[in-house]
């Protein structure tokens, strides 16, 4: 059973364009975190947000975690081809030495 | 700094063969973890250790073991292996366990058992 659930399942945009990407739970979580992964690599963390309503940027990069702490959002401002890769959000869950990450979001960036 | 490291890159078992996959880092760092990465699946966590001699299960324990003898290393062990163990394996450390704290996680071991 998948406690996060990410949607789209894979994206594939042209340079330029802004997307958003989502992570879903009936969970709450103390707070979750955002991965990219690039093939044959091991997960890179991006962000990590643990106050409901947080909104965090990274440069063209805005994350926000939702009032209720059950989910949280990605969203990517005219997007580059060296962002492509998988975006894998993550929670703690009820046991902060056990985290929970959903199954991606494959986003490829066309020049 | 080296990291995370992890040993061997790829590797090939057949039905039932043994074997230890390898995880070290060099931070210091307490908590240490195995993931397991399947397509569509994300990572599920195996096993993990909040510092030496001390261990715990995940998500997905039943089949491997784990063992922390020292702070820099965290050896994860196939008893017998099962073609359901193909994936790719990921070794993880942060300083402390916790929300906040930063996981760095190693380069992965690509296992196929036959």
């Amino acid at each position: 059973t998948q406690l996060l659930e990410q949607s789209p399942q894979f994206l594939s945009i042209q340079e330029g364009e802004n997307l958003t990407v989502y992570c879903n739970s009936s969970s709450v979580f103390s707070s979750l975190q955002w991965y990219r992964q690039e093939p044959g690599e091991g997960p890179v963390l991006l962000v990590t947000v643990v106050t409901g309503g947080e909104v965090k940027k990274l440069k063209r990069l805005t994350f926000q975690f939702g009032d209720a702490r059950k989910d949280s959002s990605l969203h990517i401002t005219a997007a580059q081809p060296g962002d492509t890769g998988l975006y894998l959000c993550a929670g703690d869950g009820d046991n902060f030495n056990k985290f929970y990450f959903g199954s991606g979001t494959k986003l490829n960036v066309k020049p | 700094n080296a990291g995370v490291t992890q040993t061997p890159k790829f590797q090939v078992l057949k039905t039932g063969q043994s074997m230890t996959l390898q995880c070290a880092q060099d931070m210091n760092h307490e908590y240490m973890s195995w993931y397991r990465q399947d397509p569509g699946m994300g990572l599920r966590l195996i096993h993990y250790s909040v510092g030496a001699g001390i261990t715990d299960q995940g998500e997905v324990p039943n089949g491997y073991n784990v063992s922390r003898s020292t702070t820099e290393d965290f050896p994860l062990r196939l008893l017998s292996a099962a073609p359901s163990q193909t994936s790719v394996y990921f070794c993880a450390s942060s300083l402390l366990a916790g929300p906040t704290d930063t996981q760095y996680f190693g380069p992965g071991t690509r296992l196929t058992v036959l």
